[in-house]
């Protein structure tokens, strides 16, 4: 079957650094996803992409947050100065854009020391 | 984007049916309600969707009374494998459709 793959698992980064989660979506799906859970709390959207663009985003998703599609396989999220309340699993997610089906990867542990 | 409430946690025994009901009283006419789960440490997974009546597929069951004001989500004869978080959503069927999680309900099976 199928899967959304992330890497890696798990991260530690010291804050202020800058860290790039990578992802790479089922390969004939058209919708691209994050999500962040913050230990605890509920599952919250970051952003969505669509043909090589953002589609949507939310308040949390600011000037630190970037996604880029740097080739055909892969997506990433990069946080560019990292801060404590960054610390979260981050997930990532895929969908063929025809319904809400969307699947999510095994997530990215990130933690901000 | 209509709020849905349930309830926060529910107990059962192995073998039993789960019913874990939903209510979203400002339902949009064109949203579909959506059911995910999620185990600890993992990403959500889509279990089941519908727009009215009955839906059901191989692994639980939805119904939706006409109205549409809420909804049930039915696991048949669950196991000790089926303890996760169970969310229920509602939003256009659609992939430009950010899903929005709440809460959810944290379904625990005992032996």
């Amino acid at each position: 079957e199928p899967e959304v793959t992330q890497t890696p698992s798990h991260q530690v980064t010291q804050m202020g650094q800058e860290v790039i989660l990578r992802c790479v979506p089922i390969s004939n799906h058209l919708y691209f996803y994050w999500y962040r859970q913050i230990l605890g709390q509920k599952v919250e959207f970051l952003v969505s992409f669509y043909n090589n663009e953002i589609s949507e985003k939310s308040e949390i998703f600011d000037d630190q947050f970037s996604v880029e599609r740097p080739d055909g396989s892969n997506f990433t999220l990069k946080i560019r100065s990292t801060k404590l309340e960054d610390s979260a699993m981050y997930f990532c997610a895929s969908s063929d854009g025809g319904t809400t089906e969307a699947f999510f990867g095994q997530g990215t542990r990130l933690t901000v020391v | 984007l209509a709020k849905t409430t349930q309830p926060i946690s529910m107990d059962s025994y192995e073998g039993q049916e789960v019913n874990i009901t939903c209510s979203h009283n400002n339902i949009a006419t064109n949203d579909y309600i959506t059911w995910y789960q999620q185990f600890p440490s993992q990403g959500p997974r889509f279990i089941i969707q519908g727009y009215k009546t009955k839906v059901t597929n191989e692994v639980a069951s939805l119904f939706i009374p006409a109205d549409r004001k809420s909804s049930t989500l039915s696991l048949p004869r669950v196991s000790l494998s089926d303890t996760a978080v169970y969310y229920c959503l509602v939003g256009l069927n659609s992939g430009y459709s950010t899903l929005t999680f709440g809460k959810g309900t944290m379904l625990l099976v005992s032996p």
